[in-house]
């Protein structure tokens, strides 16, 4: 079953932008991770933060977490024309080693 | 080196023509997961492996069924393949759930003539 969803679904910004994308999800976690996916190809994990962690960084990636609201952010700073791909969020169940992922963002860096 | 392999990257299969795809890993992962992505849509968990151990989700259709002969080879097998099965098929393994991140495959694509 789907966890998460994101926002927005589509995304297009000009390149040295900051690309923002927000996951909600429904239930408790241990950690939520970002995912990329290039077009037809299989996904790239980027970066996992924890429950009990409120942001992380790595590289030009920024993440925040909120579990109060159930909710996470990716920040993408200075983006680049390579970025474009689809983002997805995926948070796992504290019962189980499944995860499931969010609805995803398309996001398009134009050059 | 690819750590995750899945074979074949490209499969065209006939309506109701039963049809399996593989999955390896180099990594000595425990766990081992199925994904099924429709066009612009999520990954969505078929079912995943803890070593021996099976779990399926309660939405997977019983069509799906999957096989783990040792910790390197994940099998994913459509019994009757429908129109609606046409996919991408995503293997992916992690050391465990617990923060830990998934290696993913290539995919298969999944055509259904």
């Amino acid at each position: 079953s789907q966890q998460g969803e994101e926002d927005p679904q589509a995304l297009s910004i000009q390149e040295g932008e900051n690309a923002t994308m927000n996951c909600s999800y429904k239930t408790s976690i241990n950690n939520l991770q970002w995912y990329r996916q290039n077009s037809g190809r299989g996904l790239v994990h980027l970066i996992l933060i924890r429950s009990n962690e409120r942001e992380k960084h790595s590289g030009r990636l920024r993440v925040t977490l909120d579990t109060s609201k159930k909710s996470s952010s990716l920040l993408i700073t200075a983006s680049r024309a390579a970025d474009t791909a689809s983002y997805f969020c995926a948070t796992d169940l504290i019962t189980g080693n499944q995860f499931y992922f969010g609805t995803g963002t398309s996001l398009t860096v134009i050059p | 080196d690819a750590m995750v392999i899945q074979n074949p990257r490209y499969q065209v299969t006939q309506f109701g023509k039963p049809v399996t795809l593989s999955c390896s890993q180099t990594l000595n992962h425990n766990v081992m997961y199925w994904y099924q992505q429709k066009s612009s849509q999520a990954p969505k968990l078929l079912f995943h492996y803890y070593d021996k151990d099976f779990n399926n989700e309660a939405d997977t259709p019983d069509n799906f069924q999957s096989r783990r002969p040792n910790t390197s080879f994940c099998f994913l097998d459509i019994r009757s393949p429908g129109l609606g099965d046409a996919a991408m098929y995503l293997c992916a393994t992690s050391r465990d759930a617990l923060n830990t991140e998934a290696f993913f495959g290539q995919g298969t694509r999944l055509t259904v003539v």
